[in-house]
C-alpha cells in the first residue's frame, strides 16, 4: 500500500518560531509537493520538487522554503511563523509520467499563535 | 500559465438528488484526473480520463472529458450521505520540450458537496 506520511497531524507554534514540516513517501516518486488548504481557496501550491536538491516555486512561496536532500523526503520550512500561516498543509508525491496519479499525505493542521 | 476553473464552489443537495460539478481549463489538457476529499481527510484519486470525449462510470458516478479536452464533468446520480466531500479536478498539460518539472497537475479549487438526509 502506497504511503505519504507527514511528521505531525497537529502543530501549535508561536509567532516568530521556525517551523519544520516533514514529508516522506515510499513510492520512489520523483515529484513531491507542498500545498496549503484554506476554506474556499482550494489547494494552493507552495513549492514542488522534481528531483533531489531541485525545487521550484509554486503559486504562494513567500514566507516558505523547502529542502529535498533525499528522494523520499521533502521538508517545508517556515523561517519565522506568522499567524497568517495558520492552515492545513498537505504534502503529495507523484511519478514523472503524464498519467501518474498524485498521492497525498494526511495533512498537518498548523496553528500559529 | 494553465488555469483550471471548477464550478460550483459549493452545492447542497437533498439525499437522492443528482449532483454535477464542472471543470474548465484555459488550455488543452493531456488528461484530467478527479479526486475526492472526505471531511477531515485528504484528497484521494478517483479516476483519470485521457481520450477526447471519454466517458467513464464508477457505480453512481459518471465522468466525462470534453471533445476539445478542455473541460470535464463529474455527475453523481441519486446522491447518498457517503458522497459528502470536496471533489477536485486536476489537469495535466500536453507533452512539451520544457524538460524537468513538466507534466505537473493543476488543480481546480474544488466543489464542496453537502447532502441533506
Amino acid at each position: 500500500d502506497v504511503k505519504v506520511t507527514q511528521s505531525s497531524r497537529y502543530l501549535v507554534k508561536r509567532t516568530g518560531e521556525k517551523v519544520f514540516l516533514e514529508c516522506v513517501q515510499d513510492m520512489d516518486h520523483e515529484n513531491m509537493f507542498w500545498y496549503r488548504q484554506d476554506p474556499g481557496l482550494g489547494l494552493r501550491l507552495i513549492y514542488f520538487s522534481y528531483d533531489v536538491k531541485m525545487k521550484e516555486k509554486g503559486d504562494i512561496p513567500e514566507g516558505y522554503s523547502v529542502s529535498r536532500e533525499k528522494k523520499e523526503r521533502f521538508s517545508l520550512i517556515l523561517e519565522s511563523a506568522s499567524t497568517n500561516q495558520t492552515s492545513m498543509y498537505l504534502c503529495a508525491s507523484r511519478g514523472r509520467r503524464i498519467t501518474d496519479t498524485q498521492y497525498f499525505g494526511p495533512g498537518t493542521r498548523l496553528t500559529v499563535l | 500559465g494553465q488555469q483550471v476553473m471548477q464550478i460550483p464552489q459549493y452545492q447542497h443537495v437533498q439525499e437522492g438528488e443528482d449532483f454535477t460539478t464542472y471543470c474548465n481549463s484555459s488550455t488543452t489538457l493531456s488528461n484530467i484526473q478527479w479526486y475526492k476529499q472526505r471531511p477531515g481527510g485528504h484528497p484521494v484519486f478517483l479516476i483519470q480520463l485521457v481520450k477526447s470525449g471519454e466517458v467513464k462510470k464508477q457505480k453512481r458516478l459518471t465522468f466525462q472529458f470534453g471533445e476539445a479536452k478542455k473541460n470535464s464533468s463529474l455527475h453523481i446520480t441519486a446522491t447518498q450521505t457517503t458522497d459528502v466531500g470536496t471533489y477536485f479536478c486536476a489537469g495535466c498539460p500536453p507533452p512539451s520540450n520544457s524538460g524537468a518539472g513538466s507534466y505537473q497537475l493543476t488543480f481546480g479549487k474544488g466543489t464542496k458537496l453537502s447532502v441533506i438526509p
